[in-house]
């Protein structure tokens, strides 16, 4: 079936630099795309989002990327603070109900 | 603003016993999901409703009932536990089926579940 794949299991940055975390995603008839924080012990948090039509949003100190071209998405953060420490997780919705990825590990060094 | 309200957050069950997990939302959302979610595997649908009155198998259902008590409630049961089932389950609402109405899903923090 399809899968949401990610490039990088674990990624770790230093306090203040920018993050990018990336997902590679397999069906070129998706048209949302969804990027989620989720935290040690918690549930899935909805960051930020994009549709097919666009290829590019932003929002606080977060920006998607989506290259249908090469079906790639990726998550820019920008000045990476302690608290972005979690796992992200990109999630697409080819049709029907959203498929996730496996997840990303994000780090953040003091 | 509770959002999505999981029971219990922890529960331990011996092989063979039953037990449903309970989910309600106040966002007046029309549908509603439950995930599992394992180390390594990513969220994996167990089932979902569309809409009031309507529930629909996701990609792993089996051992798994549902029902959709009212627009608020979704339930989850699992009528005879077994170790395979030890997972982290998630609840989660949207206004429309398949994250539509923008803004996806909306979770709850989930049930810790352990079978032995």
């Amino acid at each position: 079936g399809e899968s949401v794949g990610l490039h990088l299991p674990t990624l770790s940055v230093q306090e203040g630099d920018n993050s990018i975390i990336n997902c590679a995603y397999s069906n070129s008839a998706s048209d949302y795309f969804i990027w989620y924080k989720q935290e040690s012990g918690k549930g899935p948090q909805f960051i930020i989002d994009i549709r097919s039509n666009m290829d590019k949003r932003q929002g606080q100190r977060v920006t998607v990327l989506l290259n249908k071209t090469v079906k790639h998405l990726s998550l820019q953060i920008a000045a990476t603070q302690p608290g972005d420490s979690a796992v992200y997780f990109c999630a697409e919705r080819p049709q029907g109900n959203l498929i996730f990825g496996k997840g990303t590990k994000l780090s953040v060094k003091p | 603003n509770a959002g999505v309200t999981q029971t219990p957050k922890f529960q331990v069950l011996k092989t063979g016993q039953s037990m449903t997990l309970q989910c309600a939302q106040d966002m007046n959302h029309n549908s509603m999901y439950w995930y599992r979610q394992d180390p390594g595997m990513g969220l994996r649908l167990i089932y979902y409703s569309a809409s009031e009155g309507t529930t629909d198998k996701g990609e792993v259902p089996n051992g798994y009932n549902v029902s959709r008590l009212n627009k608020r409630e979704f339930s989850l049961r699992l009528e005879s536990a077994a170790p395979s089932q030890t997972s982290v389950y998630f609840c989660a609402s949207s206004e429309a089926p398949a994250g539509g109405g923008g803004r996806g899903y909306t979770f709850g923090s989930g049930t810790r579940l352990t079978v032995v």
